[in-house]
């Protein structure tokens, strides 16, 4: 079992709807978590960063942690073309170096 | 700006060739990784350096070894290439280790070893 398993898709969705992405993992030391995004022939951006549980707010994009069920989630509101990129999820333990990431999901959001 | 550039963007080698991976940060980072994303499998760290001249073995560092001589170059070495090795390359750097701090991502190397 990998330690971080998050659906590849492909998700296509139109402009305008709400993008709903998660991750679930199963080492329940995990205290940081991460959401970078990676567009076409780019390397991976940050995206948000959330430590322990709870919801945070960016902008459009909002991203929640749930320690108990071991699972994340981001949320894209009002979906724009631009949005459209690969999503992978990321978590590491506390005072650590290491990032163990999820596979990433490809979104599409159709003008 | 962050940049982080890699020296090819598209490589093809041949089983059995040394093959060099080169990366380079004009931040001033301490910290630098390289990682190959494999679909299905995402990132995994195959080597970590956090000073010059010093490294860590990542998750999968087998059939790898790194150079780091000058603080903003970092090297990954496939010393006997194989086709289980095709794959896309990324280099990161940071300012610090913590892996709550942000990485900043090269654009990727892909490697076809035939």
């Amino acid at each position: 079992q990998k330690e971080v398993e998050q659906d590849p898709g492909p998700l296509s969705v139109p402009e305008g709807a709400i993008v709903s992405l998660n991750c679930t993992y199963s080492n329940s030391a995990f205290q940081y978590f991460m959401w970078y995004r990676q567009y076409s022939r780019k390397g991976p951006e940050l995206l948000m960063y959330t430590y322990s549980s709870g919801n945070k707010e960016d902008g459009r994009f909002t991203a929640q942690v749930d320690k108990s069920s071991k699972y994340i989630s981001l949320f894209i509101r009002d979906s724009q073309p631009s949005d459209s990129a690969t999503y992978l999820c990321a978590m590491s333990l506390p005072n650590d170096y290491k990032l163990s990431f999820g596979a990433g999901t490809t979104v599409t959001v159709r003008a | 700006d962050v940049k982080v550039t890699q020296s090819s963007r598209y490589l093809v080698k041949r089983t059995g060739e040394k093959v060099f991976l080169e990366c380079v940060q004009d931040m001033d980072h301490e910290n630098m990784f390289w990682y190959r994303q494999d679909p299905g499998l995402g990132l995994r760290l195959i080597y970590f350096s956090y000073d010059v001249k010093m490294k860590e073995k990542g998750d999968i560092p087998e059939g790898y070894s790194v150079s780091r001589e000058k603080k903003e170059r970092f090297s990954l070495i496939l010393e006997s290439a194989s086709t289980n090795q095709t794959s896309m390359y990324l280099c990161a750097s940071s300012p610090t280790g913590l892996a709550t701090d942000t990485q900043y991502f090269g654009p990727g190397t892909r490697l076809t070893v035939l």
